[in-house]
């Protein structure tokens, strides 16, 4: 099956600083989607990008679907930002929707 | 803004005991999901419906795990009986598709004793 792979695993920031979190996949997809997931569990929603970029407020993110990645970019970071970033792809062939392991962000103050 | 509802928030039970998730989806939302997260780990795809029929039900546990979407609104997911190794979060998601954004609840973290 298809495979999702988000790099880094681990990221540390101090406020205010930018990151880029990758997501790589290994087969052609209908849509992928980024989820943050915050302490209490709660999994939102942040964007469904199956190609090109889009921007909501700091954060944004762009797919290169013939490429096979995606990137999450935050900036100036806050430490509502951390928690758990997921991506997820909507595999061509089987049609399920595959999570990646998660990139986990800690924003220290 | 619309939620999708989950009961309860916690479970705690002793291995070999029933337990029920229950969960409401988004209103119009016709693709519903069910989700099982391990700490440290993404979410992994349980059971998918759409409308009251199960698309997808492939790493289901059949021998312990159950679903239903009766009417093709709320859903319910069973484990019977309940092992230690079934301790984790349990999630509903909703879309309008199954092509559409994924929304998901405040889940269920179910721990075995």
């Amino acid at each position: 099956g298809i495979q999702v792979e988000q790099s880094p695993p681990d990221l540390i920031l101090q406020e205010g600083a930018n990151s880029t979190l990758r997501c790589n996949f290994s087969d052609s997809v209908n849509n992928l989607q980024w989820f943050h997931q915050n302490p209490w569990g709660q999994l939102i929603n942040l964007f469904y990008i199956p190609s090109g970029t889009k921007q909501n407020g700091r954060l944004s993110a762009t797919t290169v679907a013939t490429e096979r990645y995606s990137l999450l970019y935050i900036s100036s970071s806050q430490t509502t930002d951390s928690g758990v970033y997921f991506c997820a792809v909507l595999s061509s062939n089987t049609g399920k929707l595959i999570f990646g392991q998660g990139t986990t962000l800690q924003v220290k103050p | 803004e619309a939620e999708v509802a989950q009961s309860p928030r916690y479970k705690i039970t002793e291995k070999s005991q029933a337990v029920a998730f229950w969960c409401d989806p988004i209103s119009g939302h016709a693709t519903l999901y069910w989700y099982r997260q391990i700490l440290g780990q993404g979410p992994e795809l349980l059971v998918q419906f759409q409308d009251e029929s199960v698309v997808d039900d492939s790493q289901l546990p059949k021998d312990r795990f159950s679903a239903e979407r009766l009417k093709g609104v709320d859903s319910t997911l069973k484990i019977q009986p309940a092992e230690l190794g079934d301790s984790a979060m349990y999630l509903c998601a909703s879309s309008f598709a199954a092509y559409s954004p994924l929304h998901f609840g405040n889940g269920t973290r179910l721990t075995v004793t």
